[in-house]
């Protein structure tokens, strides 16, 4: 069974500066990562998605890594701005003894302040 | 406009009172799940469903149930609430071709069970 673990817990900055978000799993065997954002009380909202056959994607200011080997991804955010307070969560889709099986981290809850 | 529909988006129940919440979405997808979200705990998946007439238990079952008689809809069923399920509900659904599918959220269902 995946566990998903994501680092900070919590992160504070102030506006402008780049970011750095993390996630680790313990099963290599995954079919794809997927970054999310979500609002307090609100759904969550697809960011990036990544095969497990990639080793980034990229969405405007935002750029996710897979390194697969080490069950790592980070999501890159450039030139922070209030509007990107969040909580961002990462999510595995399993490939091993849970096949198709999703497994979240507990998030990253940013806030960037003017 | 693609998407996933919860209804109803707030609910307030006594113990003991069977509801049930509805997901449907319109992207043909085959996977879907149903997950509930509490504050320090995270997002924990309830039941999936691989296709039609294929349904699976998550990490938290024990209370629910699902059903999966149509592509398009996945209800979540309690029986019979407890105050124990107050929580935030969240469906999701990806198309399950190839395990590559990125995966959609509805914007969540509040339960509060008195």
């Amino acid at each position: 069974k995946q566990e998903v673990t994501q680092i900070p817990a919590a992160l504070s900055v102030p506006e402008g500066e780049n970011l750095v978000l993390n996630c680790s799993f313990t099963d290599s065997a995954i079919y794809n990562l997927q970054w999310f954002r979500q609002d307090p009380g609100k759904g969550l909202t697809s960011l990036l998605l990544i095969q497990s056959s990639q080793r980034e994607q990229t969405s405007g200011r935002l750029n996710a890594s897979l390194d697969k080997s080490s069950g790592r991804s980070t999501l890159y955010i450039a030139a922070s701005q209030p509007g990107d307070s969040a909580t961002y969560l990462c999510a595995v889709r399993d490939r091993g003894s849970t096949l198709g099986r999703l497994y979240f981290g507990r998030g990253t809850q940013l806030t960037v302040w003017p | 406009e693609a998407q996933v529909t919860q209804n109803p988006r707030y609910l307030i129940t006594v113990t003991g009172k069977k509801l049930t919440v509805t997901c449907s979405q319109n992207m043909n997808h085959e996977y879907m799940s149903w997950y509930r979200q509490d504050p320090g705990l995270g997002l924990r998946q309830i039941y999936y469903s691989m296709n039609v007439e294929v349904t699976d238990k998550g990490d938290v079952p024990e209370g629910y149930k699902v059903s999966r008689k149509e592509k398009r809809n996945f209800p979540l069923i309690l029986e019979s609430p407890s105050p124990n399920q107050t929580s935030l509900y969240f469906c999701a659904s990806s198309s399950y071709r190839g395990n590559t599918g990125e995966l959609f959220f509805g914007e969540g269902s509040r339960l509060t069970v008195l």
